[in-house]
């Protein structure tokens, strides 16, 4: 079956320490997407790639990094400096970044806590 | 900026009682809206796309409308497993969507 696939499911954090949140999908989407959801506010880009090693900075880039090497995979590095990581993560794809108005598609998410 | 206003941000009903959900938005060159169910610790799930005034979309209890300022989701004789929450993202043809904050629906059995 086509999707998209985060993982882990369950991720905790060290001060200090930088973890890597796993995105792949197998839709052939052009496009991948990072969201943050904290309770009360909603879905917040993070990074948005519209192709293959190139990507932009969403609304809430700050302490977060990405890579787009492949199409497949776009995985998310939360850096030390953010410092309120604990958060809901999802990952999204859509077939070419909204040109076609086709919807964005979303992975179950990664639960980022920080101990 | 384009904005988003989902109301309530959350309604309780019993089963079978009708009610309605409310996207309100202000976006420059909308091209449609996208309606999204999800589920407690779940990624959301597509539900339609309306992209002109006066389409509405159905599946099974829902039925979605929109007009040039908002959209409704309207839920006809709710189940217990219509419990999650509803997002709605208006978008423009760009990549980028704002989503609503959404509305948790709790259906009592």
């Amino acid at each position: 079956d086509g999707g998209i696939t985060q993982s882990p499911k369950y991720l905790f954090r060290k001060e200090g320490q930088n973890v890597t949140l796993s995105c792949e999908q197998n839709l052939n989407h052009d496009a991948m997407y990072w969201y943050r959801q904290d309770p009360g506010q909603g879905l917040r880009l993070i990074y948005y790639s519209q192709i293959v090693n190139d990507f932009q900075k969403g609304d809430i880039a700050e302490g977060y990094s990405v890579s787009r090497e492949k199409k497949e995979s776009f995985p998310l590095t939360v850096t030390s400096a953010q410092k309120n990581p604990t958060a809901f993560y999802l990952c999204a794809s859509s077939i070419d970044g909204g040109i076609s108005n086709q919807p964005q598609h979303f992975g179950d998410g990664t639960r980022l806590s920080i101990l | 900026e384009d904005q988003v206003t989902q109301s309530p941000e959350a309604l309780r009903l019993q089963e079978g009682e009708s009610s309605s959900l409310n996207c309100s938005y202000t976006v420059s060159g909308l091209r449609g809206l996208f309606w999204y169910r999800q589920d407690p610790g779940k990624g959301p799930e597509f539900l339609f796309t309306l992209y002109s005034a006066g389409e509405e979309k159905e599946k099974e209890r829902l039925k979605a409308t929109l007009t040039k300022k908002e959209s409704f989701l309207h839920i006809t004789a709710p189940k217990p497993e219509d419990s999650a929450t509803y997002l709605c993202a208006p978008f423009t043809g760009g990549s980028r969507l704002t989503f609503g904050e959404g509305t948790q629906l709790t259906v009592n059995p």
